[in-house]
């Protein structure tokens, strides 16, 4: 998983803060995404991207914002923290439509 | 809304016997996608299966898929204690670009 970067690996933060996920990704894939797993809720996507300048909202979008300037980086920015957002965020990447995905090792946010 | 449902939950095996765990999803799709989770780890890509096709094999794993059904299964052969992890299946709808996945079956293989 060398190709595919998160950082940081543990945040905590306090409520209200704004916090940014980084994601980089080495092989100039096109597409990219961001999920979130939780207990009893498996993998959620937060937001996708099939391209640089190109994004759009997956599953539970709300409260997240994303940016995709180069096509190997793409950063998830929580506005203003909350609770709820306490969780464990992959970054992936496809090269492809309809192909397999290759994940980061994630990143464990807690928010107090 | 989650798309797959895996079955079941969490399975407890010995060494070398079989793994079979099953996914049923709702609505159409492109192809259906099983991964594995390591414990504190990222997900890895095992395998593919695209609509038109119904097993799969690779290495000790076989898929299968019942698109009438709206379900496929994952078996592993012979299973090794290395096999422990959680299990997703995800599935691509025919819109197309984005995986939904499951909440995962549980393995744990005994040695």
């Amino acid at each position: 998983d060398a190709g595919i970067t998160q950082s940081p690996r543990y945040k905590i933060t306090e409520t209200g803060r704004q916090v940014t996920l980084m994601c980089h990704q080495t092989w100039s894939h096109s597409y990219m995404f961001w999920y979130r797993q939780d207990l009893g809720h498996g993998l959620r996507l937060i937001y996708y991207s099939a391209a640089a300048d190109i994004t759009d909202k997956g599953e539970v979008p709300d409260g997240y914002v994303v940016s995709r300037s180069k096509t190997e980086n793409f950063p998830l920015t929580l506005e203003s923290a909350t609770r709820s957002q306490t969780s464990v965020y992959f970054c992936a990447s496809s090269e492809s439509h309809s192909g397999g995905y290759t994940f980061g090792s994630g990143t464990r946010l807690t928010v107090v | 809304s989650q798309q797959g449902e895996e079955d079941p939950q969490a399975l407890s095996i010995q060494e070398g016997e079989n793994a079979t765990m099953n996914c049923s999803y709702k609505t159409s799709i492109n192809n259906l996608q099983w991964y594995r989770q390591n414990s504190g780890r990222g997900l890895v890509h095992l395998i593919l299966i695209r609509s038109n096709e119904r097993e799969k094999h690779s290495g000790r794993l076989r898929v299968t898929l019942d698109t009438s059904k709206k379900s496929s299964s994952l078996l592993i052969t012979a299973s090794r204690a290395a096999d422990t992890a959680s299990y997703f299946c995800a599935t691509e709808d025919n819109q197309g670009g984005k995986l939904i996945f499951g909440q995962g079956t549980e393995l744990s293989v005994k040695p």
